[in-house]
């Protein structure tokens, strides 16, 4: 079936400093991945859909300009949490649509801890 | 309004036994989806099983069912034959149609623990 592959897995970071996540989709193209945010002990919330070749869509509240997408090919889409500070620490998923287009893969997710 | 709720914050299971998940749904549209995902410690979301809002039947996927009461906007998931391996953080999702595409909405989760 299917597969999303999220690197890194975990990462703890400076404050100030930058991360990029790497979303990659295996053995599908997908035009279309979409990046979540989880807190402890919460639902998934959606920050944006990064739509490959053009801007990414980001969801109300979320600052385009901290969380940068980057969907330069059909298999790739980036996440970079600029400038972390350690309220960013969070679980971060991406997900993507595969032939099914109503059938979403979740990568396996990235810890981010911003000390 | 909330467009998904899980009333069922954490929730106990007997192993073999079966466990009824709720889930019901907000949405003006007349095409959408319905998921329910499985979220184990390690944090993967593994899809379960998917109800479209015009399939007729309700959806089976192995040991797990969905009972899609469509009038009363209800997905609720049903896990036969509980084993330990279950146990883990369940979201109920959805997909709206049109512009939305494949954006889900997830609900706040319920955390199901299967007790030897």
């Amino acid at each position: 079936g299917a597969v999303v592959s999220q690197h890194p897995s975990w990462v703890i970071c400076k404050s100030g400093t930058s991360v990029k996540i790497e979303c990659r989709s295996l053995d599908f193209q997908a035009t279309t991945m979409f990046w979540y945010r989880q807190f402890p002990k919460q639902s998934l919330m959606l920050m944006a859909t990064s739509n490959e070749g053009s801007k990414a869509t980001y969801e109300q509240g979320v600052e385009k300009d901290k969380f940068l997408i980057n969907h330069a090919s059909l298999t790739l889409s980036t996440l970079t949490v600029t400038s972390a500070h350690p309220e960013d620490s969070s679980f971060y998923i991406c997900s993507a649509a595969g032939r099914l287009k109503w059938k979403l893969f979740f990568g396996s997710g990235t810890q981010l801890s911003v000390l | 309004a909330q467009k998904i709720t899980q009333t069922q914050p954490g929730m106990f299971v007997q192993e073999k036994e079966a466990v009824t998940l709720d889930c019901t749904y907000d949405t003006s549209d007349q095409s959408y989806g319905l998921f329910w995902y499985k979220q184990p410690s390690s944090g993967e979301m593994i899809f379960l099983i998917y109800q479209g809002s015009y399939d007729e039947q309700n959806a089976t996927e192995g040991r797990y069912s969905l009972n899609f009461q469509k009038a009363r906007k209800s997905a609720n998931l049903v896990i036969s034959a509980s084993q330990l391996g279950d146990s883990a953080m369940y979201f109920c999702a959805m997909r709206e149609g049109g512009a939305a595409g494949n954006k889900l909405t997830f609900g706040g989760g319920t955390r199901v623990l299967v007790k030897p």
